[in-house]
């Protein structure tokens, strides 16, 4: 059963660079689709954008200009970067894997909270 | 605000019929298929509804979605209490070119 695990740093300074790994286990990342998604506290779902497994990517219009995903076929990795953090930018951030580039979210990650703050 | 639209909060008791609506524009769930996602307290969300009205393996024939124009609407009959969660309706908005949720639905069993 595919399992995805997020990993970062918990606590961010305004204007720094976010990076987060999402590691899939018990599957390949290949043929699929991985997403980032983020909940800030008390609010909904925002999708970020997502790589896919050949490293095609695709962002959120509204985060495009900081957001950069990479992915790493050999440990079964992919990666977020959000760079100028502000404290709109504390979430919970969750990756998700895609069957498709059109298809639902079929397999989450547990999430992991960032928190900017000076 | 979110792009699409759900009520806040619904209902219900024990054994009951639940709705749950989610209506948006002809870009987003006028022009592809909705999926549905139920958060329980403190978790990840777990994908509930695809395609408008597939289950995926392992959920309940209890939970139902359908779609008509541009709204989308989930059914869960016999309601139980460990189905008190957020729901979020979900579509890949045409205009965006990106995928919108809805601001979620807190279901609570009476």
């Amino acid at each position: 059963q595919v399992q995805l695990q997020e990993s970062g740093p918990g606590l961010m300074r305004p204007s720094e660079t976010l990076p987060l790994t999402c590691t899939v286990s018990g599957g390949s990342i290949s043929s699929y689709y991985w997403s980032w998604i983020r909940q800030p506290p008390g609010k909904g779902l925002e999708w970020i954008g997502y790589i896919s497994y050949s490293g095609s990517t695709h962002y959120n219009p509204s985060l495009k200009s900081r957001v950069t995903m990479s992915v790493d076929t050999s440990k079964n990795q992919f990666s977020l970067k959000l760079t100028s953090v502000t404290n709109a930018d504390t979430a919970v951030y969750y990756c998700a894997r895609s069957p498709g580039a059109y298809s639902s979210f079929d397999v989450w990650g547990q999430g992991t909270m960032v928190t900017v703050s000076s | 605000q979110s792009v699409l639209t759900q009520p806040p909060s619904a209902s219900g008791t024990p054994g009951q019929r639940v709705t749950i609506s989610c209506s948006g524009s002809s870009s987003k769930i006028g022009s592809n298929p909705v999926n549905w996602y139920q958060q329980l307290p403190g978790t990840a969300p777990k994908l509930l509804i695809y395609s408008n009205n597939q289950r995926p393996s392992g959920v309940p024939d209890r939970f139902s979605g359908s779609k008509s124009g541009t709204s989308a609407s989930l059914a869960i009959s016999g309601l139980q209490s460990e189905d008190e969660a957020y729901f979020y309706c979900s579509a890949w908005d045409d205009s965006l070119s990106g995928w919108v949720f809805g601001g979620g639905t807190k279901l609570t069993v009476l």
